[in-house]
């Protein structure tokens, strides 16, 4: 069964440098989206993506994120410069159809010192 | 904005107990609903999904939800669980006005004992 893959599994950097946090979504699947999960909080939305540009985002989202694809395959979250409470579990997802079943990738765990 | 409420944050049951999970959402338009499921140390997998028809829908491994408009619920339910059913689950909403976002309850960990 085709799955949702996600490295690193766990990243260490430390605060103001940059990270790149990679997904590979299901082949078939035209939706991609990223979540995150703080310590003991709930699953946030952060963006989703379709046809090359996002098409919504959370207010978390803001200028230090920003989301690619820069292949047929990959999609990737970059944070420019890390502050201590993006420490979090990120978590890649996408889907078939719009509003339809989002299969999720294991996440990484991000920690930022 | 849409927001999602589990009830019960922890859950400890014995083998072939039945179970309830609680989950209620704010916002009354046209939802798609969801349950997923995290077994320790694996991702989020999907158990069940409601998006029309019959609200009462069957999912994976023997679980069940039943979508209540009238009260805002997707409850899930299992009629006899086992210690493989120790995990944490989630309902998720998608706002059908709101795009593709899920919103998420903040989870019940659920532990079984053999």
């Amino acid at each position: 069964e085709p799955e949702v893959t996600q490295t690193p599994s766990h990243q260490v950097t430390q605060m103001g440098q940059e990270v790149i946090l990679r997904c590979v979504p299901i082949s078939n699947h035209l939706y991609f989206y990223w979540y995150r999960q703080i310590l003991g909080q709930k699953v946030e939305f952060l963006v989703s993506f379709y046809n090359n540009e996002i098409s919504e985002k959370s207010e978390i989202f803001d200028d230090q994120f920003s989301v690619e694809r820069p292949d047929g395959s990959n999609f990737t979250l970059k944070i420019r410069s890390t502050k201590l409470e993006d420490s979090a579990m990120y978590f890649c997802a996408s889907s078939r159809v719009v509003g339809g079943e989002q299969y999720f990738g294991p996440g990484t765990r991000l920690t930022v010192t | 904005a849409q927001s999602v409420s589990q009830h019960n944050h922890h859950v400890i049951l014995s083998e072939a107990a039945s179970l309830e999970l609680g989950c209620n959402y704010s916002y009354g338009g046209t939802v798609n609903l969801f349950w997923y499921v995290q077994y320790p140390g694996q991702h989020l997998q999907l158990l069940l999904k409601y998006f029309s028809g019959d609200p009462l829908v069957k999912g994976i491994k023997g679980f069940e939800a039943e979508f209540i408009k009238s009260k805002f619920s997707f409850n899930l339910r299992k009629p006899s669980v086992q210690w493989s059913d120790t995990a944490e689950y989630f309902c998720a909403v998608n706002d059908n006005n709101a795009g593709n976002m899920l919103t998420f309850g903040g989870g019940t960990r659920l532990m079984v004992k053999p």
